[in-house]
C-alpha cells in the first residue's frame, strides 16, 4: 500500500540553527500539505501545494519558514533560524484532489533546545 | 472568530457501548467535514468524509452525521472495542479546498 514518506523522523537542533524536513507524497497525488501539531492540539495547516504552486500559505511564518515543491512531487519545509517555540510534530499529507481525504506521513518530531 | 470545538475532556466508555464524539464549529461554511483517527506519535488516519448536502454516512461500525443548521457533526462508534482507543479529529474544508482546519481532537479510551 502506498504511503507518504517523511524524513527525518526525529530532529534535535539548537535554537538559531537551520533545519529542513522532507516529504514524498503518494505517487500521483497533486495536493500536498504541511502541518504543525503541538502536543494536545490538532494539526495546523502551514502550507498547501497544488502541483508545484502554493495555494495557501497564510499560516506560514514567512520570516523564518519556507516551503517548496519544485517539480510538483516531493517537498521540503525549512526553518531558519529555529526558535524554542518551533518544537512540535511536523506532518506532511497528500491527497488526490482538494477537499478529498488526506493521507498523512509518520511526521517529524522536532525538538529545539 | 472561527472556531472548531470537540469534546474538551477525554471520553471513557465500556467495551461494547457506543461512543459519541461531537464536533461543533462557528463562523465556517464548510463544504466537507472529515473525521480522522490519530494514535500517539503517529500521523492522523482518514476515516470518513461527509458533504454539506449529506445528513449521514456509515462505514462498518462508524457513523457520521452532519447538521449544517446546528453547525455540528456527531461521530459514533458502535460496539466499541479497546482497539478503538485513540484521539479522533474532525476537520473542515471549504468548496475550493484551499482552507482546511482541524479541531483539537477528543481522546477516547475504551475500557475492557
Amino acid at each position: 500500500e502506498a504511503e507518504v514518506a517523511q524524513s527525518p523522523r526525529y530532529k534535535i537542533t539548537e535554537k538559531s540553527q537551520a533545519v529542513a524536513f522532507w516529504c514524498d507524497p503518494i505517487s500521483g497525488h497533486a495536493t500536498l500539505y504541511w502541518y504543525r501539531q503541538i502536543l494536545g492540539q490538532g494539526p495546523e495547516l502551514l502550507v498547501q501545494f497544488q502541483d508545484e504552486s502554493v495555494v495557501d500559505d497564510s499560516q506560514l511564518p514567512k520570516d523564518r519558514f519556507s516551503a517548496e515543491r519544485l517539480k510538483g512531487v516531493d517537498s521540503t519545509l525549512k526553518i531558519q533560524p529555529a526558535e524554542l517555540g518551533d518544537s512540535a510534530m511536523y506532518l506532511c499529507a497528500s491527497s488526490a484532489r482538494t477537499s478529498g481525504e488526506q493521507y498523512f506521513g509518520p511526521g517529524t518530531r522536532l525538538t529545539v533546545t | 472568530s472561527q472556531k472548531i470545538e470537540q469534546n474538551s475532556e477525554a471520553l471513557n466508555i465500556q467495551e461494547g457501548k457506543t461512543a459519541t464524539l461531537t464536533c461543533n464549529y462557528t463562523n465556517y461554511s464548510p463544504a466537507y467535514l472529515q473525521w480522522y483517527r490519530q494514535d500517539p506519535g503517529r500521523g492522523p488516519v482518514f476515516l470518513l468524509l461527509i458533504r454539506e448536502n449529506e445528513k449521514e454516512k456509515r462505514k462498518e461500525r462508524l457513523k457520521v452525521t452532519f447538521d449544517t443548521t446546528l453547525k455540528q457533526s456527531l461521530f459514533h462508534i458502535t460496539a466499541s472495542q479497546p482497539a478503538d482507543s485513540a484521539t479522533y479529529l474532525c476537520a473542515l474544508s471549504t468548496n475550493t479546498g484551499n482552507q482546511f482546519y482541524f479541531g483539537t481532537g477528543t481522546s477516547l479510551t475504551v475500557i475492557p
